[in-house]
């Protein structure tokens, strides 16, 4: 079978940093993808990782060990802003996502 | 804003009853996939076409069908309603198929239709 996991729930302050990691079973697997949702919105792209290593764009950063099926996104910085769910989802040759259940950030002052 | 479009934003109907939801792709993009996000169940795909031909079927029941039209707009039909099919269901739009690299393969997803039937 295919499955995500990722925590369902991290709780922060305001210039902190979290770190949201995902481990992953599936077949086919071409890239690690991360999306954020704020509540009601659509989901929104913020990195994707095909191959091993650190991808940096801006305060978000994401990871990727395929051979450990393992990845993390890295928030810097953090604003309340950035309180929503965030989902890594894993990017199959040609076809859809498959999404992990989301972690709420909850970012406090 | 994505690109993305869908109608309509909310959709309020009785079980038994039948709804088309509708997407617009993002313009040049070729593929359009379904999601339904419910609370317990998370992002969960549905169907992805292709330049108009179906290419990848997910987690869509049997009552559910959609199809892509020559102008690349999607519709996914739902009938037979159920209380448990009260959602949000979003589209997604990208460029193509993996082959490019991931800019051509990024989603991007519409605003979504909440579905509440009663």
């Amino acid at each position: 079978g295919q499955s995500l996991e990722q925590p369902s729930e991290v709780t922060a302050v305001e210039g902190a940093i979290v770190q949201i990691n995902c481990t992953y079973q599936t077949s086919g697997f071409y890239g690690l993808s991360w999306y954020q949702q704020h509540d009601g919105g659509a989901p929104t792209f913020l990195s994707y990782n095909a191959l091993d290593g650190l991808e940096e764009t801006g305060r978000f950063s994401s990871f990727l060990s395929r051979s450990d099926s393992y990845g993390y996104l890295l928030l810097q910085e953090l604003q309340m802003k950035d309180s929503a769910s965030y989902f890594c989802a894993v990017n199959q040759a040609g076809t859809a996502l498959i999404f992990g259940k989301g972690t709420t950030l909850s970012v406090s002052s | 804003d994505s690109g993305v479009t869908q109608t309509p934003k909310h959709l309020i109907t009785a079980t038994g009853q039948r709804v088309t939801l509708r997407c617009s792709p993002r313009s040049g993009d070729l593929s359009v996939y379904w999601y339904q996000q419910s609370l317990d169940q998370g992002l969960q795909f549905l169907i992805q076409y292709y330049n108009g031909e179906e290419r990848a079927k997910g987690n869509i029941l049997e009552r559910f069908s959609a199809q892509q039209f020559p102008d690349l707009h999607s519709e996914l039909n739902l009938s037979s309603l159920e209380l448990g099919d009260s959602a949000l269901y979003f589209c997604a739009s990208s460029a193509r198929l993996a082959g490019g690299g991931p800019k051509e393969e990024t989603q991007y997803f519409g605003p979504g239709t909440r579905l509440l039937v009663l």
